[in-house]
């Protein structure tokens, strides 16, 4: 079946830095890449996706690339602030076009 | 829009109990889905509906767990019996089309299932 690795699984980064969280992905034919950020006690909300006729998207602070031929994708999140401390999931599009998501990363901004 | 409504947000029940979660979907969306997350196993698709028809319930666990769409603006996912190991938080997605056309999906706020 579909499979999703997310690396890593806790991330803690100083306020202002960045932080690059990585997905490897099974399926071949998959072609939509969500990042969804969860937070505590909350629901998951896309914040950025991708499709895979795209190698790059960037939306402010926010980044995700695509590498079809590794088969991986990743987000990029810059200047880091408390704010952004929360669970982040990638996903991907499997069999029958349902997402199969990875197992999250905490991140964590300290101050 | 309201966005997706889910209900009870909080269920507290005993083992052995029937349990029926709530959904109600945006208007207009045409794709219903229903996960579970658990720390264990994160964030599993049960099933998932096209304009109230099951499309995929693979990932339903077992026959103890069932869902309808009667129509358009409503869900359950039902469990009977319940047991412990089915506590969990079950969201209840929709969107208009599928991943990767115009179909962002949005996630309700969840309820938190204990199964004592």
């Amino acid at each position: 079946g579909e499979n999703v690795e997310q690396h890593p699984s806790t991330l803690s980064v100083q306020e202002g830095d960045s932080a690059v969280i990585k997905c490897t992905y099974s399926d071949s034919a998959s072609n939509y890449f969500p990042w969804y950020k969860q937070e505590l006690g909350k629901r998951p909300q896309l914040i950025i996706d991708i499709r895979s006729n795209v190698g790059e998207k960037k939306d402010q602070r926010i980044a995700v690339t695509l590498n079809k031929t590794a088969k991986h994708f990743s987000l990029h999140i810059t200047e880091t602030q408390p704010e952004d401390s929360a669970v982040y999931f990638c996903a991907f599009t499997g069999g029958g076009n349902k997402l199969t998501f990875g197992t999250g990363t905490q991140l964590k901004v300290e101050l | 829009d309201a966005g997706v409504i889910q209900s009870p947000r909080h269920e507290v029940t005993e083992m052995g109990q029937e349990v029926t979660l709530r959904c109600k979907p945006i208007s207009g969306h045409d794709y219903l889905f229903w996960y579970r997350q658990t720390m264990m196993r994160g964030l599993e698709l049960l099933i998932y509906f096209n304009n109230n028809v099951p499309i995929d319930d693979s990932g339903m666990p077992e026959d103890r767990f069932s869902a309808k769409m009667p129509n358009a603006s409503f869900s359950t996912l039902k469990i009977q019996p319940s047991e412990p190991r089915d506590s969990a938080v079950y969201f209840c997605a929709s969107s208009q089309g599928l991943a990767g056309g115009r179909g962002e999906q949005f996630f309700g706020p969840g309820t938190r299932l204990t199964v004592l």
